[in-house]
C-alpha cells in the first residue's frame, strides 16, 4: 500500500497570503488528522476529519481550516498568513478499525511552509 | 488528557538495550499510553501502545507499572537507525498530544 502523501512538500509564501495544503491518506483510511510542528511549540494537533466531518479540533485560530472529501483526501487552508505560521505541517491517516484497541496514525512526510 | 513527562535526552551504545522512561501520573483508567518516534526530517512513526499489560511487538517492548503512573519503552538492541526523538503520549480520543519527547542518540 502506498503511504500518506502530502503536496506540496515545500512552499514559500508572504505575509497576508493564504495557502492550501493537500493530504492523500492510505487507501481505505477514513480518518485524517493535521498537525503543526515548530521548533518552539513542538507537534500540535490542528484538527481531525472522519467521513467528511470534523470530529476534533485543536486550539488554533479560525484562520486555520480544513475539509475532507468523499474519497477521504483532505485539505487544510491557512488564511492571512503570519510569520509564526512557518512550520512543518503533518498529515496522518488512520483506519478506524473497531476491531482493534487503537488505530495507529500513519504520518506523511509533511509540507514545509515558510512565510516571509 | 494526561500530561506526560520524559527526560529531554538520552544516550545508548549500539547493540545495547535502550530504556526510555515516561511519567504519566495523571493518567485515567481508560487512557492508553502510546509511543511514537520521529527520525530527523520525517513524519512521526507509531511504535507501540498499551493500557495495563506489558506489550511487545517487532519494534519494541512497553512496560507499564501496576499503578499505570509510568511506563518504559525498551528497544532491545539499539541500532544507529534508532536515533530519533521518542514521544510518550496518553489520550482517550483521537488527537495525539505530543510533548517534547526524549532525543535518543545511539552511538557506535
Amino acid at each position: 500500500k502506498a503511504g500518506v502523501t502530502q503536496t506540496p512538500r515545500y512552499l514559500i509564501k508572504t505575509r497576508g497570503q493564504q495557502v492550501t495544503l493537500s493530504c492523500s491518506p492510505i487507501s481505505g483510511h477514513r480518518s485524517v488528522s493535521w498537525y503543526q510542528q515548530t521548533p518552539g511549540q513542538g507537534l500540535q494537533f490542528l484538527f481531525e476529519y472522519f467521513s467528511e466531518t470534523q470530529r476534533n479540533k485543536g486550539n488554533f485560530p479560525g484562520r486555520f481550516s480544513g475539509r475532507q472529501f468523499s474519497n477521504s483526501r483532505s485539505e487544510m487552508n491557512v488564511s492571512t498568513l503570519e510569520l509564526g505560521d512557518s512550520a512543518l505541517y503533518l498529515c496522518a491517516s488512520s483506519s478506524f478499525d473497531s476491531g482493534k484497541s487503537y488505530n495507529e496514525q500513519f504520518f506523511g512526510p509533511g509540507t514545509r511552509l515558510t512565510v516571509l | 488528557d494526561a500530561k506526560t513527562t520524559q527526560p529531554p535526552s538520552m544516550d545508548c551504545a549500539e547493540g545495547r538495550a535502550a530504556n526510555l522512561p515516561c511519567n504519566h501520573s495523571t493518567i485515567s483508567g481508560n487512557e492508553y499510553v502510546y509511543w511514537y518516534r520521529q527520525i530527523h526530517s520525517q513524519g512521526p512513526q507509531y511504535i507501540i501502545h498499551g493500557l495495563k499489560n506489558n506489550e511487545t511487538n517487532e519494534m519494541a517492548s512497553l512496560i507499564i507499572t501496576e499503578d499505570r503512573k509510568s511506563s518504559t519503552l525498551i528497544l532491545p538492541h539499539a541500532t544507529l537507525r534508532d536515533t530519533a526523538v521518542y514521544y510518550c503520549i496518553s489520550l482517550s480520543g483521537y488527537a495525539l498530544n505530543f510533548g517534547k519527547g526524549t532525543s535518543l542518540l545511539v552511538t557506535p
